[in-house]
């Protein structure tokens, strides 16, 4: 089973300013990665997808890149809704599919 | 509109089974997979399987084997999902989640507002 390990576990961000987040993978998954948002009591939401494709209706500050093992998730311009926490998911090769621990952003 | 909508949250004693259905609507639904994750302090997200509704096969991953049953009602467009042999570490929200934008990939899109279910003696 890959294991997928995200980093930081916790960033402080001022809202306006940018965020990077990291995804590494166990072993390739070539782009077969998926990025989740998730705010408290909420369900997650598709971000990004195929490592660099947003979903349908997510803002163009959100974007992710990188292949292999080692990806980024980038967002531009925090606002208030942005801080949440955010997963990866690998499904290269699936099943099995397999999330990261996730990545707090919080307001700084 | 794709919409998923879940059971409410129960609460089973250790050795228990919990039975979680999910309600599907609009019009793709019927042709997509439909998989199970649930969400857990300890373990986070996990993928548990996925059914198929219109054969209704089903694959599990490995550590529900023997655990796990995914069934569909077509004429209802329900979902179920039945875990067995309930421990404390079962205790998660339940989620059924579906991919239409790519769906040839599991990347889910739509999901229930979730189930939690507690077990506790």
């Amino acid at each position: 089973e890959i294991v997928m390990t995200q980093s930081p576990a916790t960033l402080s961000v001022s809202p306006g300013e940018g965020a990077t987040l990291s995804c590494r993978a166990s072993q390739s998954v070539r782009s077969n990665l998926a990025w989740y948002q998730q705010r408290p009591g909420q369900a997650p939401r598709l971000l990004i997808y195929g490592a660099s494709t947003r979903a349908t209706g997510i803002p163009a500050r959100f974007s992710g890149s990188g292949s292999g093992t080692e990806f980024t998730l980038t967002i531009s311009s925090l606002q208030s809704e942005d801080f949440a926490v955010y997963y990866c998911q690998q499904y290269n090769n699936w099943p099995p599919m397999t999330f990261g621990q996730g990545t707090r952003l919080e307001m700084k | 509109q794709v919409q998923l909508v879940q059971s409410g949250a129960e609460v089973k004693k250790p050795g228990a089974s919990v039975k979680v259905s999910c309600k599907t609507s609009g019009n793709t639904v019927t042709g997509h997979n439909i998989h199970w994750v649930r969400q857990t302090p300890g373990q986070g997200l996990e993928w548990m399987g996925w059914i198929t509704p219109k054969s209704g096969g089903t694959h599990y991953a490995q550590r529900f084997q023997g655990r796990v049953t995914m069934t569909m009602d077509t004429s209802s467009t329900t979902a179920y999902m039945e875990l067995s042999s309930l421990t404390s570490d079962d205790t998660a929200v339940y989620y059924c989640v579906i991919s239409v934008e790519a769906p040839a990939t599991p990347n889910f899109d739509y999901w229930g507002q979730g189930a939690l279910v507690t077990v506790s003696s």
